[in-house]
């Protein structure tokens, strides 16, 4: 049971190059999550998937786009980077809406 | 949406001290969580607490709904709970989780 798992764990982009963030559970949570954290600050909710085939808006959308592909799998999409998004990226998930386990974090440079 | 505040935003206590940690929101919740930022960057959920009081060892939580706060209890602290501890509320109207800004933790030995 490997929880949930993020790749890459680290990243340099240019500005304007596009990527994608995988993250994967396995423990058959409904609810997935993808927050990002600026230096010194708290987390702020980018996108979450409340179910298979779902996806809403967070915090701070603008930028990103996401896919749930199955029940295991949520992905985040930068189309074209900014330095703004240089950050640690988080996927979570969670059974309905209780407790909500982290994956290791991908850390995003953008030049 | 709802706010979420933390206090105090830096503590610095030598081990084997006691601390409490405040959690205030802005609205009638119905999830309540209590997290550890490690100092390697991996955040660990300890408490599931959306009203009530829950022990977890040397840590306890108590959350009063009506008046809209949460507390985190450390008792004999370690060099090992050291990091940044975060509450995260959820309001009732969707699936949005709001964080706080964190309560930075040092323990000396």
């Amino acid at each position: 049971n490997a929880g949930v798992t993020q790749t890459p764990k680290f990243q340099v982009l240019k500005t304007g190059q596009s990527m994608t963030l995988q993250c994967a559970q396995d423990m058959n949570h409904n609810s997935m999550y993808w927050y990002r954290q600026d230096p010194g600050m708290g987390l702020r909710l980018i996108y979450y998937s409340a179910s298979e085939g779902t996806t809403d808006k967070g915090e701070v959308p603008n930028g990103y786009n996401v896919s749930r592909l199955n029940k295991r799998e949520f992905s985040l999409r930068l189309e074209s980077a900014a330095p703004s998004q240089t950050s640690v990226y988080f996927c979570a998930s969670t059974a309905y809406t209780d407790t909500q386990y982290f994956g290791p974090g991908t850390r995003l440079t953008v030049l | 949406g709802i706010q979420v505040e933390q206090s105090p935003p830096d503590l610095i206590l030598q081990e084997g001290a006691n601390s409490t940690l405040r959690c205030n929101f802005s609205d009638s919740v119905n999830n309540l969580q209590w997290f550890h930022q490690n100092p390697w960057g991996q955040l660990i959920n300890l408490f599931y607490i959306p009203s009530g009081t829950k022990q977890n060892g040397r840590l306890s939580a108590t959350t009063v709904a009506t008046e809209r706060y949460s507390l985190l209890y450390i008792s004999s602290s370690q060099t090992t709970d050291s990091g940044v501890y975060f509450c995260a509320a959820l309001d009732n109207y969707g699936q949005n989780f709001v964080f706080g800004p964190g309560t930075r933790l040092s323990v000396l030995p």
